[in-house]
């Protein structure tokens, strides 16, 4: 069955320093890759998404991600983190004929000063 | 252009009643999901409308329900609310089928006491 791991709960980085967000999914095609960041009591906000092409992304905020096939993994990064990147941050693949998002369960990051 | 709006924002039920949440996507949208959010579960699908019919459906029992109006705009609605219905309900439209990513709204925060 298709699936999405995001092995970290919480993450702690100092402002100022680098973000790795880790993401693996479960699939046999190259699915529809997402990362969406929700803060406190929001919706959800797009931060840049994957369907071919450069395997490196960028997205809005400073953030960018990197596919890599061969360990189905989609890893968010940000090279200098921001207080205000306080947030929770959610992978997503699309996949399958109904095209059906399938979430992974979040990561929350929080911001040392 | 104007983001998807999501109305009532915070609501208060009892056991037992009934409620109907609304959700105006973003004009030109065709499709809505409804998604629901707690703490324990993380983010599970509720359905997903497109042009007025049900495309997907998650594993909710037939309590939940929803529908597509013609100008897109969507209701979802949960009958004999159970403590358990307390949640943050998302509202996510998009063109299509999402390729280019879901916009949501801020959601409704329901609260069955």
């Amino acid at each position: 069955a298709q699936s999405v791991t995001q092995p970290d709960i919480h993450i702690t980085v100092s402002e100022g320093a680098s973000l790795e967000l880790r993401c693996n999914y479960s699939y046999g095609a190259t699915p529809y890759l997402f990362w969406y960041v929700q803060s406190p009591g929001q919706g959800l906000q797009l931060l840049l998404k994957y369907f071919s092409g450069d395997t490196l992304v960028q997205g809005i905020k400073g953030f960018e991600a990197e596919f890599k096939r061969s360990q189905s993994s989609f890893n968010l990064r940000k090279p200098s983190v921001h207080w205000s990147d306080a947030a929770e941050y959610f992978c997503a693949v699309g996949a399958g004929s109904n095209y059906q998002l399938i979430w992974g369960a979040g990561t929350k990051l929080i911001i040392k000063p | 252009k104007a983001g998807v709006t999501q109305t009532p924002r915070y609501l208060i039920k009892t056991r037992g009643q009934q409620v109907t949440l609304s959700c105006s996507p973003i004009s030109g949208h065709r499709s809505v999901s409804w998604y629901q959010q707690t703490p324990g579960q993380g983010l599970q699908f509720l359905f997903e409308y497109f042009s007025e019919t049900q495309r997907n459906k998650g594993n909710f029992p037939g309590r939940f329900s929803g529908r597509q109006f013609s100008n897109s705009r969507s209701e979802m609605n949960v009958s004999t609310l159970e403590l358990g219905d307390s949640a943050l309900y998302l509202c996510a439209s998009s063109f299509d089928r999402g390729h280019d990513g879901y916009t949501f709204g801020s959601g409704t925060r329901l609260t069955v006491v």
